[in-house]
């Protein structure tokens, strides 16, 4: 199946300061990415979705000044949480369709756990 | 809008003993049925895609079918390892975002 990973998988930051995520397709290419939050015990979240070459689409309720996502090749797309306080610690994921048609398989990345101090 | 439950919420079975977890759904459009599996602190592991009533689909001890409202994923003979949360997510209409049930948190003791 195809590879995704992510970059860092852990990452502590003191409140206010950015953090910036990775994610890439290892073994394919991905015009279109997606960007997940988790909380503990809770289902996956979605953020917004990540286009390679226009801008992100966010999810409602989701501040796009805050979560910068820049999807910068057809397997790199990044999240930076600007500003991060507190309660944006959380763990992130990102995925990625294996092809190009809807009703793709989406595969996933390992994760990254922010922790906000 | 595209609605996902799974249930039960959690599930313990005894090594061996087979069961069965639900996923109900409400769509327009159903293009494709996902199922993964999530260990804790790793992000979701692909299982199976189910496009349309009556598929199914089998990989070692599951199996996940799919009808107009709902999909099952079986486990047979279940061991210790197959302890994690299963989630089950519908992707709907011209949008390739998928929209996620609550998962079902299957733990399986020796």
């Amino acid at each position: 199946g195809a590879v995704v990973s992510q970059h860092p998988s852990w990452v502590i930051c003191k409140s206010g300061t950015s953090v910036k995520i990775e994610c890439r397709s290892l073994d394919f290419q991905a015009t279109t990415m997606f960007w997940y939050r988790q909380f503990p015990k809770q289902s996956l979240m979605l953020m917004a979705t990540s286009n390679e070459g226009s801008k992100a689409t966010y999810e409602q309720g989701v501040e796009k000044d805050k979560f910068l996502i820049n999807h910068a090749s057809l397997t790199l797309s990044t999240l930076t949480v600007t500003s991060a306080h507190p309660e944006d610690s959380s763990f992130y994921i990102c995925s990625a369709p294996g092809g190009a048609g809807v009703g793709e398989t989406q595969y996933f990345g390992p994760g990254t756990r922010l922790l906000v101090l | 809008e595209d609605q996902v439950t799974q249930s039960p919420e959690a599930l313990r079975l005894q090594e061996g003993e087979s069961s069965s977890l639900n996923c109900s759904y409400t769509v327009s459009g159903l293009r494709g049925l996902f199922w993964y599996r999530q260990d804790p602190g790793k992000g979701p592991e692909f299982l199976f895609t189910l496009y349309s009533a009556g598929e199914e689909k089998e990989k070692e001890r599951l199996k996940a079918t799919l009808t107009k409202k709902e999909s099952f994923l079986h486990i047979t003979a279940p061991k210790p390892e197959d302890s994690a949360t299963y989630l089950c997510a519908v992707q709907a209409g011209a949008n390739s975002k998928l929209t996620f049930g609550k998962g079902i948190t299957l733990s399986v003791r020796p």
